[in-house]
């Protein structure tokens, strides 16, 4: 069965200070690994897709990476406007994907 | 570009009543059309799917029944809404990729109260 765990469930940071969120996960066979970011009493939007290991993304403050075995998400340099809740999904052996329950950051001014 | 629509954005509704909530989609056809539930501070919980029109998956047993009457519109329905029916609706819809089974694109939510 596929399993996603993400960690920290919630994350305090100050404005400029950098950190990691960390989506953990067990699949037999991973077609794909997603991230999204859920602002409050809104649908999550997409982020990336990663489907192998050592694969990286960016966009702007954020940057997913890819193992065997978990997927970062790491902010360099958050501001406010980041703070949301980030979601990780995982495509594999199951018909539709597995969503982990998310971290919520927030970011200090 | 693509656009899905979802309504209403908020509801409050008595239990044992009815329950009607609806998605569209544009600029996309045969969409795949999903309905998820999301309880405070859980992850997504998948209720039903659909690949075409008048094909329904259901994903948990419950009171809750979908429709696709159009091809990029999905109905989300009960008869007579529980307690515990209340919880952060999201419609989404996605084209078959041939990398990763899913890439979801989600509309704004339906929070929904039972009172």
């Amino acid at each position: 069965e596929d399993q996603v765990t993400q960690s920290p469930e919630a994350l305090r940071l100050q404005e400029g200070e950098s950190s990691s969120l960390n989506c953990s996960y067990t699949v037999s066979g991973l077609r794909g690994l997603f991230w999204y970011r859920q602002d409050p009493g809104k649908g999550p939007e997409f982020l990336f897709t990663l489907y192998s290991a050592g694969e990286e993304k960016e966009k702007e403050r954020l940057k997913a990476t890819l193992t065997k075995k978990e997927s970062f998400l790491h902010i360099t340099a958050p501001k406010p406007e980041d703070s949301a809740t980030y979601l990780c999904a995982l495509s594999g052996s199951a018909r539709q994907l597995t969503f982990g329950s998310g971290t919520q950051l927030t970011v200090l001014p | 570009s693509q656009t899905i629509h979802q309504w209403p954005a908020t509801l409050v509704q008595p239990v044992g009543s009815p329950l009607s909530l609806e998605c569209t989609v544009e600029g996309t056809s045969n969409p795949n059309l999903y309905w998820y539930r999301q309880a405070a501070g859980r992850g997504l919980q998948l209720l039903f799917y659909s690949v075409g029109i008048g094909q329904i998956s259901s994903e948990v047993p419950q009171n809750l029944s979908a429709s696709r009457p159009q091809d990029r519109q999905f109905i989300l329905s009960s008869k007579k809404l529980l307690l515990s029916d209340s919880g952060f609706y999201l419609c989404a819809w996605s084209t078959i990729n041939r990398r990763a089974r899913e890439k979801l694109f989600f509309g704004s939510g339906t929070q929904l109260s039972v009172l």
